[in-house]
């Protein structure tokens, strides 16, 4: 089966730099997504790492390691509106497509003035 | 209208009722997707839509059951539903065929709270 286990909560102040870990344990799947979900709102999709190592888009980056069953997201210059909730997903190999997402139960971040 | 809606956005149903959510996506893509959302769990898949065809049933209940009329349209029905199907319902649409299917377009959720 699948697992992903990423911190309940994080709570820094704007204009910092957090970073959001995602651990996994799977036997293999396609690439790591994450999607932002602010309250009442719908998940969006922010990044996806085929393959190892980082991909930057702008103030976010995200980064995979699959020897060591391992991502993170890192969000750079936090701002009030970056205060959501982030969730990672794979796309496992067993699964037969990279639609099929599993989701973490997400980490509520909180940026304080 | 734009992205992808989902109506209602809050629906209260009695175990015995019968109801369905109903979404649309005006991406043009080709694949669609239920998802439950429970506090404090990972979103759950439901099913699965791919160029119309049922493609994954996680081990849904019975008591749900998808439809999908077209690429744009996508139902979930609902009978004898228990208090603990109570959650946020999100669809989804993504494009198959390009290598970005785990790039998905959320809904903004239908908050089902059964009495």
């Amino acid at each position: 089966g699948q697992s992903l286990e990423q911190p309940s909560e994080v709570t820094a102040v704007e204009g910092a730099i957090v970073q959001i870990n995602c651990t996994y344990q799977t036997s293999g799947f396609y690439g790591l997504s994450w999607y932002q979900q602010h309250d009442g709102g719908a998940p969006t999709f922010l990044s996806y790492n085929a393959l190892d190592g980082l991909e930057e888009t702008g103030r976010f980056s995200s980064f995979l390691s699959r020897s060591d069953s391992y991502g993170y997201l890192l969000l750079q210059e936090l701002q009030m509106k970056d205060s959501a909730s982030y969730f990672c997903a794979v796309s496992p190999f067993s699964s037969g497509s990279a639609r099929q997402l599993t989701f973490g139960s997400g980490t509520q971040l909180t940026v304080l003035p | 209208e734009t992205g992808v809606t989902q109506t209602p956005r809050h629906l209260v149903m009695g175990m015995t009722n019968k109801k369905s959510l109903k979404c649309e996506q005006h991406l043009g893509h080709n694949a669609m997707y239920w998802y439950k959302q429970s506090a404090k769990k990972p979103l759950e898949l439901m099913f699965v839509y791919s160029l119309e065809e049922r493609v994954e049933n996680n081990s849904v209940p019975s008591r749900f059951s998808p439809e999908c009329p077209n690429s744009s349209h996508l139902f979930l029905h609902l009978h004898t539903l228990q208090p603990e199907d109570s959650a946020l319902y999100l669809c989804a649409s993504s494009q198959e065929g390009t290598g970005l299917s785990y790039e998905q377009y959320f809904g903004p959720g239908t908050r089902l709270t059964v009495t």
